[in-house]
């Protein structure tokens, strides 16, 4: 079994829906992040948590939120969705002693 | 975080090395090279990272030179599954600051050909 994963793994809504993208690991790594990607572009980080009680806002933090339900789950929330919210969106984790971000095999999201 | 810049594109024969190239000049210190990359659409894969010294894994070697300002990844004999966009990333492992962020730019894709 994969030790990221996410889901669903494509999506499609409509503009003004609430959705949950979901992140589960297998890990036991205390870190986990949500990138989204872009066409041609690279990642952005959007949210990124240290452990249960610590999250933290990324660069393009506006129009998601997020829950960290448990060391092995991160879930991203998009309150109201628009179509500039269409993109490839990533979990990754990693362990605090090594930093190296292990990623999910992504979540492809068109909004409508 | 440093600045990285790459090349946006090269090819590399089937069972040949395959050299990619990372400028970092504005490097610090205590900031570490790493290297990922992306196959078509994939989560992003790490690959190796180093601070000063060259470095080895079975994936890859990474050396670094010794200004620390360019670096080189380098695929000993690259396959058709090595085609990928590679990202060279510069960042501060611990200390103050270290958001865990990576910051990808644009990249390189690396095309193998038959």
């Amino acid at each position: 079994d994969a030790d990221v994963t996410q889901t669903p793994r494509n999506r499609i809504t409509k503009t003004g829906k609430r959705i949950m993208l979901e992140c589960s690991q297998t890990k036991g790594h205390d870190r986990m992040y949500w990138y989204r990607q872009d066409p041609g572009l690279g990642l952005r980080l959007i949210y990124y948590s240290f452990d249960v009680k610590d999250i933290n806002k990324g660069e393009i933090s506006d129009g998601y939120s997020v829950s960290r339900q448990a060391q092995a789950k991160f879930s991203l929330s998009l309150e109201s969705a628009i179509p500039n919210q269409t993109a490839l969106y990533f979990c990754a984790t990693s362990d605090q002693g090594r930093e190296t971000q292990y990623f999910g095999p992504g979540t492809r999201l068109l909004v409508l | 975080d440093a600045k990285t810049t790459q090349p946006p594109s090269m090819d590399c024969a089937e069972g040949r090395a395959a050299n990619l190239p990372c400028n970092h000049s504005t490097i610090s210190g205590n900031e570490y090279v790493y290297w990922y990359r992306q196959i078509h659409s994939q989560g992003p894969q790490y690959i190796i990272h180093g601070l000063k010294n060259n470095e080895t894994n079975e994936m890859a070697s990474l050396i670094i030179t010794e200004d620390r300002k360019s670096s080189t990844l380098i695929l000993p004999h690259a396959t058709l599954r090595d085609t990928a966009v590679y990202y060279c990333i510069v960042r501060v492992v611990r200390g103050s600051g270290n958001t865990g962020k990576l910051i990808f730019g644009q990249g390189t894709t690396l095309q193998v050909k038959p």
